[in-house]
């Protein structure tokens, strides 16, 4: 069985910094690309980041860019997102998403965390 | 970018009946588009990809059609367990650039 379990969300001030951290299992992870996927209160979804099994190709969202650096560690099948000079807009529950084609970074999200919450707030 | 639009955003059906919703892009996706379903509190599911296959485990009572910029998901016949909000999800941006959302429709019973 898939579980995609996600870590290191709070509340943090302002222009502080924040790592997450998705621990994978259930398949073979170095196979797969993986996703960040995040959801304000309240509102829609939003894509944050994208990265290749081999960490080979990475994307960012326009709103992300610069501040947020997206990784993994194959041989401890997880994945992280390094969150720095956070804004009140960043907060959000964070999903964690594996990607539904193996090899390649397609963008469909065959399974999600639960989710961590990040509020930046003073 | 590739922006997404949804309509209706919500709308109110009863048991039983045919629910359509539309989803239209910026710009030409070929079929690139999945549907997702999210319930109050829970995680989102990938109900269709490639704008028309049936996710695994997924009730035949939900499909999609459509390509290039106009898409459509239907529920053919509404069940209670369907209250949700649905998402279209284009992914033809690539290299990882943008997969982008569409604004969602909420689903609730009449």
């Amino acid at each position: 069985e898939v579980q995609l379990v996600e870590s290191g969300g709070g509340l943090v001030q302002p222009g502080r910094s924040l790592r997450l951290s998705c621990a994978a299992s259930g398949f073979t992870f170095d196979d797969y690309a993986m996703h960040w996927v995040r959801q304000a209160p309240g509102k829609g979804l939003e894509w944050v980041s994208g990265i290749s099994w081999n960490s080979g190709s990475i994307g960012y969202a326009d709103s992300v860019k610069g501040r947020f650096t997206i990784s993994r560690d194959n041989a401890k099948n997880s994945l992280y997102l390094q969150m720095n000079s956070l804004r009140a807009e960043d907060t959000a529950l964070y999903y964690c998403a594996k990607d539904k084609v193996r090899d390649y970074v397609v963008g469909s999200f065959d399974y999600w965390g639960q989710g961590t919450l990040v509020t930046v707030s003073s | 970018d590739i922006q997404m639009t949804q309509s209706p955003s919500s709308l109110s059906a009863s048991v039983g009946d045919r629910v359509t919703i539309t989803c239209q892009a910026s710009q030409d996706i070929s079929n690139y588009l999945n549907w997702y379903q999210q319930k109050p509190g829970k995680a989102p599911k990938l109900l269709i990809y490639d704008a028309s296959n049936l996710e695994t485990g997924v009730p035949s009572r939900f499909s999609g059609s459509g390509s290039g910029t106009d898409f459509t998901f239907t529920i053919s016949s509404l069940q209670p367990e369907d209250i949700a909000t649905y998402y279209c999800q284009q992914y033809d941006n690539l290299p990882p650039g943008g997969f982008t959302f569409g604004p969602g429709t909420k689903v609730d019973i009449k």
